[in-house]
């Protein structure tokens, strides 16, 4: 089915650990973006993407990377893994502004 | 900061009834959207609606927006239990950053 698949789905690291959040769409979609989502908070937004070779910072871009280097791939690195950076992490992509945005089903991380 | 400020923080109706959310944002937008969160899972976009327009419809859904008050509501008619879920606005200012408020949890009891 189409639309955007993110893995892993749940994922426990100790402080300091680095991993990358992977996320992948089959739409074709220009736009990506990265979102974590903690109790109460809504959802802020990490990095996003406007195309391939193209990424810039959102509100909370400390201590993760991104790099865009197909239109189908959006990973999201964590460079050292620390406890304020538990969260649900969510990824989204939109092909015209004429649509809402597609998003994924969510990456629990825990850090301990 | 976000964007978007959503009110009551909590609704609890019953089944039947109407629900009535709010959403204030700051800065100009080309478009709002709203998005439904059930429990655990991702986020589902329920409508768009841009910033030349001040009504839009969909099924039991009714979306305002008026600029000048920078504010926004969704109104879900006949609830169902099924309609349990958090509620979010999201602002587009033209830049592709969608911009999240921080939500109206909803509870329709059966």
């Amino acid at each position: 089915n189409a639309g955007v698949t993110q893995t892993p789905k749940f994922q426990v690291l100790k402080t300091g650990q680095s991993m990358t959040l992977q996320c992948a769409q089959d739409m074709n979609h220009e736009y990506m973006s990265w979102y974590r989502q903690d109790p109460g908070m809504g959802l802020r937004l990490i990095h996003y993407s406007v195309g391939a070779g193209i990424t810039d910072q959102g509100e909370v871009p400390n201590g993760y990377n991104v790099s865009r280097s197909t239109t189908e791939d959006f990973p999201l690195r964590l460079l050292s893994a620390a406890p304020s950076q538990t969260s649900v992490y969510f990824c989204a992509s939109i092909g015209t502004r004429n649509y809402g945005y597609t998003f994924g089903s969510g990456t629990r991380l825990t850090v301990v | 900061s976000q964007q978007g400020e959503e009110d009551p923080q909590a609704l609890s109706i019953q089944e039947g009834e109407n629900a009535t959310m709010n959403c204030s944002y700051k800065t100009s937008i080309n478009n709002l959207q709203w998005y439904r969160q059930n429990s655990g899972r991702g986020l589902v976009h329920l409508i768009l609606i841009r910033s030349n327009e001040r009504e839009k419809h969909s099924g039991r859904l009714r979306v305002t927006l008026d600029t000048s008050k920078k504010s926004s509501s969704l109104l879900i008619t006949a609830s169902r239990a099924a309609d349990t879920a958090s509620y979010f606005c999201a602002t587009d200012d033209s830049s592709y950053k969608l911009i999240f408020g921080s939500g109206t949890r909803l509870l329709v009891r059966p």
